[in-house]
């Protein structure tokens, strides 16, 4: 059963840091690119950031950089959010899911139809003093 | 950044009744459109890529189309486990961004 679990979320105070997992199995967790999205309480959905299949790219939304790092290990079929300088509004259910790819091909040029195919259940991070 | 503006926010059906989602990009997208349900309490999961393709074990009563920057999410005939939230999400550019969601609510 492909499967994607999340962990690390916690209670920390603003200012300070925390580290995300998310545990993959059921797949060839080195063949896809990974993201991270978070949704506030009562809110929707933001995509946070995403990574390649080997880690060499990396991209996240504004808000984020320079403050959260994701990462991965292949060895470990996992995935990492690194967040440090936590702030109120970063109060959030992280998921991480997978990159799934639909792709088209017509006169030798192809289009490439990103989505988010798998989710895990979240975890809960929780900015407050 | 592509800003994806849903309308209606929330709506609300019965059992049986056709409901329409819409979603518009703020510059041209292409198809480049996916659709997510989600429900209380749990991830969301993906129905729709490409704007009209229906992911594997989706009931055939979803669908979705395109017209220019508009797009529609459309179920034929409402079922009591379709009630969600729906959200529209922009998959032609970084920074990846959703639209704000639509309840769909039992009347």
């Amino acid at each position: 059963e492909v499967q994607l679990v999340e962990s690390g979320g916690d209670l920390v105070q603003p200012g300070g840091s925390l580290r995300l997992s998310c545990a993959a199995s059921g797949f060839t967790f080195s063949t896809y690119w990974m993201n991270w999205v978070r949704q506030a309480p009562g809110k929707g959905l933001e995509w946070v950031a995403n990574i390649n299949e080997d880690g060499g790219e990396r991209d996240s939304v504004d808000s984020v950089k320079g403050r959260f790092t994701i990462s991965r290990d292949n060895a470990k079929n996992s995935l990492y959010l690194q967040m440090d300088s936590l702030r109120a509004d970063d109060t959030a259910v992280y998921y991480c899911a997978r990159r799934g790819v639909f792709t088209t091909c017509y006169a030798g040029y192809c289009h490439y139809y990103y989505y988010m195919d798998v989710w895990g259940e979240g975890t809960t991070v929780t900015v407050s003093s | 950044d592509i800003q994806m503006t849903q309308s209606p926010s929330s709506l609300s059906a019965s059992v049986g009744d056709r409901v329409t989602i819409t979603c518009r990009a703020s510059q041209t997208i292409s198809n480049y459109l996916n659709w997510y349900q989600q429900k209380p309490g749990k991830p969301p999961k993906f129905l729709i890529y490409a704007a009209s393709n229906l992911q594997s074990g989706v009931p055939s009563r979803f669908s979705g189309s395109r017209s220019g920057t508009d797009f529609t999410l459309t179920i034929s005939t409402l079922q009591p486990e379709d009630f969600a939230t729906y959200y529209c999400q922009q998959s032609y550019s970084t920074p990846l961004t959703f639209g704000g969601g639509t309840k769909v609510e039992i009347k």
